[in-house]
């Protein structure tokens, strides 16, 4: 089965500087999904990447997509309290556009710092 | 983009009884799911919730435990049956419109059981 593993496992960042999250998975990406979520609460829809290379930004959130490598990255520019939260990448169970739903990786803990 | 609604939103359950979640989409989705994440860990996908048909489960879940509805393309319930403290987690339902449509999710139920 697929695994995803994220790095760090927390992260501790000073409001105002800039971060990234990495996640690597044991097999081939089809479709890699990056969401947000509070602490006890549902997870919020960031990022949808398919494409080998495909890099997409949403306000001060950038996610790219290695496909050789079997890797994404999210990166946050000058950080604000609003993205303190866990951040979970999640895959395609297989090729079929996520009929199989999505296996996730352990999340990353960020905290921002004033 | 499917918006969620789960209910209930928390509740706090005795040892043995059931409890049924219910999860109403606001637009006809081609697939929904219902995940479990329990505390400090990632998202387990419990079962695909099959319009008309029995779900589809997971490794590990049972349908006597989890047993799953879904009458029709906008409403799914889950019905955590005999419960034990094991059981105390966050209960998530998602749901895609499409193939390649990224994945969406409820509010979770947080079930505490004592």
């Amino acid at each position: 089965s697929q695994e995803l593993e994220q790095s760090p496992q927390s992260l501790i960042v000073q409001e105002g500087k800039n971060l990234t999250i990495n996640c690597t998975s044991s097999k081939t990406l089809y479709g890699l999904y990056w969401y947000k979520q509070k602490y006890g609460e549902g997870l919020i829809f960031l990022m949808m990447l398919q494409k080998g290379g495909e890099e997409k930004s949403h306000e001060k959130i950038t996610a790219k997509l290695d496909e050789k490598k079997q890797q994404s990255s999210l990166h946050i520019t000058a950080s604000q309290p609003s993205h303190a939260g866990i951040y979970l990448c999640g895959a395609d169970r297989g090729s079929g556009g996520g009929a199989d739903g999505l296996t996730f990786g352990k999340g990353t803990h960020l905290i921002i710092q004033p | 983009s499917a918006v969620i609604s789960q209910k209930p939103s928390r509740d706090i359950c005795q040892r043995g009884t059931s409890l049924t979640i219910q999860c109403q989409v606001d637009s006809q989705v081609t697939m929904m799911f219902w995940y479990r994440q329990q505390p400090g860990q990632s998202l387990t996908l419990i079962a695909t919730a099959n319009q008309g048909s029995e779900a589809t489960y997971e490794s590990g879940f049972v349908i006597d435990k989890f047993p799953i509805s879904r009458p029709n393309l906008t409403f799914s319930t889950l019905t955590v049956s005999n419960m034990s403290p094991e059981d105390s987690s966050i209960y998530l339902c998602s749901a895609k419109t499409g193939l390649g449509s990224p994945l969406h999710f409820g509010n979770g139920t947080r079930l505490t059981v004592t």
